[in-house]
């Protein structure tokens, strides 16, 4: 299985300010998505973060919004942008590798934007 | 556009009982995954279910996929208080993402 770190693990945010958050896995994985957690809810995906190419979006989610990097096959940042408090969410990292069906979870970044 | 339902959204039991949590899902995929979310924590994997009549068993959890029903089911046997948690299925999508139910939030109460 593979090891996966997010950093930060929580933050408290001003709105209209950025927060970049970031993905490490221990190992090379294919592929790497974004979801979003919001209070008490289900899991939605973000985007696809695409090892050096601009990442695929889900409807509802736009670059200048979430702008993602994957400059390797073991790292992905995500940035909230432009926070307002209905970004407040737990933002998990998910990876999965070429051989494996089992799609790994980060720990998951809680913000909080007030 | 592929939808997962789950139901029932809530489930209290009490210890020792059994009970089943089932998962709908709208259109063809051929990979069913079943986590686990303690309150404040990351997901866990429990069950890949990837053909039809595929069954997997870990302790008191078994999953079993029917494919030709857009079915899955988590049964639960003998619940104990430390199965308490929620439990989401998912559905692998187009691109190799994953489609969340609701989820399920369990509470075994002794």
């Amino acid at each position: 299985s593979a090891v996966i770190s997010q950093k930060p693990s929580r933050d408290i945010c001003q709105r209209g300010t950025s927060l970049t958050i970031q993905c490490q896995v221990d190992s090379q994985v294919t592929m790497m998505f974004w979801y979003r957690q919001q209070p008490g809810q289900s899991l939605t995906l973000i985007a696809t973060a695409n090892q050096g190419s601009e990442a695929t979006y889900e409807s509802g989610f736009v670059i200048d919004k979430f702008p993602i990097s994957r400059p390797n096959l073991t790292f992905s940042t995500l940035t909230v942008s432009n926070m307002s408090p209905e970004d407040s969410s737990i933002y998990l990292c998910s990876v999965k590798g070429l051989y494996q069906e089992t799609q790994y979870f980060g720990p998951g970044t809680r913000l909080l934007v007030l | 556009e592929l939808k997962v339902e789950q139901n029932p959204l809530f489930l209290s039991m009490q210890e020792g009982k059994n009970y089943t949590i089932y998962c709908n899902y709208s259109t063809t995929s051929d990979r069913l995954y079943w986590y686990r979310q303690d309150p404040g924590k990351s997901l866990e994997s429990l069950f890949v279910l990837l053909s039809n009549g595929a069954v997997k068993q870990e302790g008191r959890l078994m999953a079993s996929l029917d494919t030709k029903a857009r079915l899955s089911t988590l049964h639960i046997t003998a619940a104990v208080h430390d199965l308490s948690a929620t439990y989401f299925c998912a559905v692998g999508g187009s691109q190799g993402n994953l489609i969340f139910g609701k989820g399920t939030k369990l509470s075994v109460k002794p």
